[in-house]
């Protein structure tokens, strides 16, 4: 299996546009989690899906975030308008099960955002 | 103060030496996770640990939940562990969140 595929790897952008973040996820994983690195906060979650269905979105920070999975094999995570603040590394994850239930997260490649 | 705490924060070893990393929690929980990021910054999951030790290769990673408290253990260490160290605790309010620590970043010279 190729992993967790996220993609693009690296965006840079300028204040106001649009940022689509993308990731595929391991297929047969019905868990899907968005976080957001940064040299200030570390790690966090932003929004998790199972099967398809966001569970846990208070991780979001505003409206301009937004996150949709359509099918098992995809899921989008949009900022709009997008915000200098906004710069940070965004990893998609992947499980099998519920977190809960003694499963490990798989973890794409990152995408290194910057907004200028 | 944080709800994940790791020490130390940054550790240098030579290769060969045995290396504890230590993670400390407050909430209650009801697993606890050991994340590796590499330098290129590619996150491994290590372990999960709900109770007692597990071990994987040079790896040990042991839990003590009444004293909420974890360690990460590297024995013969060698430059390619070289790499930040992440402990995480799921939530106690949605066990599908994980609470992250700051991280470890572990350097091994040759």
């Amino acid at each position: 299996d190729a992993g967790v595929i996220q993609s693009p790897r690296h965006e840079v952008t300028e204040m106001g546009q649009e940022v689509t973040l993308r990731c595929k996820p391991i297929s047969g994983h019905n868990s899907l989690f968005w976080y957001r690195q940064t040299m200030m906060r570390g790690l966090e979650l932003l929004i998790y899906f199972n099967n398809n269905v966001p569970i846990d979105d208070s991780g979001m920070p505003e409206d301009r975030f937004s996150a949709k999975m359509p099918n098992a094999s995809f899921s989008t995570l949009k900022i709009q308008p997008s915000e200098p603040r906004d710069s940070a590394v965004y990893f998609c994850a992947s499980s099998s099960q519920r977190l809960a239930t003694n499963e490990k997260l798989f973890f794409g490649s990152g995408t290194q955002l910057s907004v200028l | 103060k944080n709800e994940v705490e790791q020490s130390p924060q940054n550790l240098t070893a030579q290769e060969g030496e045995f290396i504890t990393i230590n993670c400390s929690y407050s909430v209650g929980i009801s697993a606890l996770h050991w994340l590796q990021q590499h330098p290129g910054g590619g996150i491994v999951s290590l372990f999960m640990l709900s109770s007692g030790k597990k071990k994987h290769g040079r790896l040990i990673a042991t839990i003590n939940i009444q004293e909420k408290h974890s360690s990460l253990h590297i024995t013969a260490s060698h430059p390619r562990d070289s790499a930040v160290y992440i402990c995480a605790v799921t939530s106690p309010y949605n066990t599908d969140k994980l609470i992250f620590g700051t991280g470890t970043r572990l350097q091994v010279f040759p």
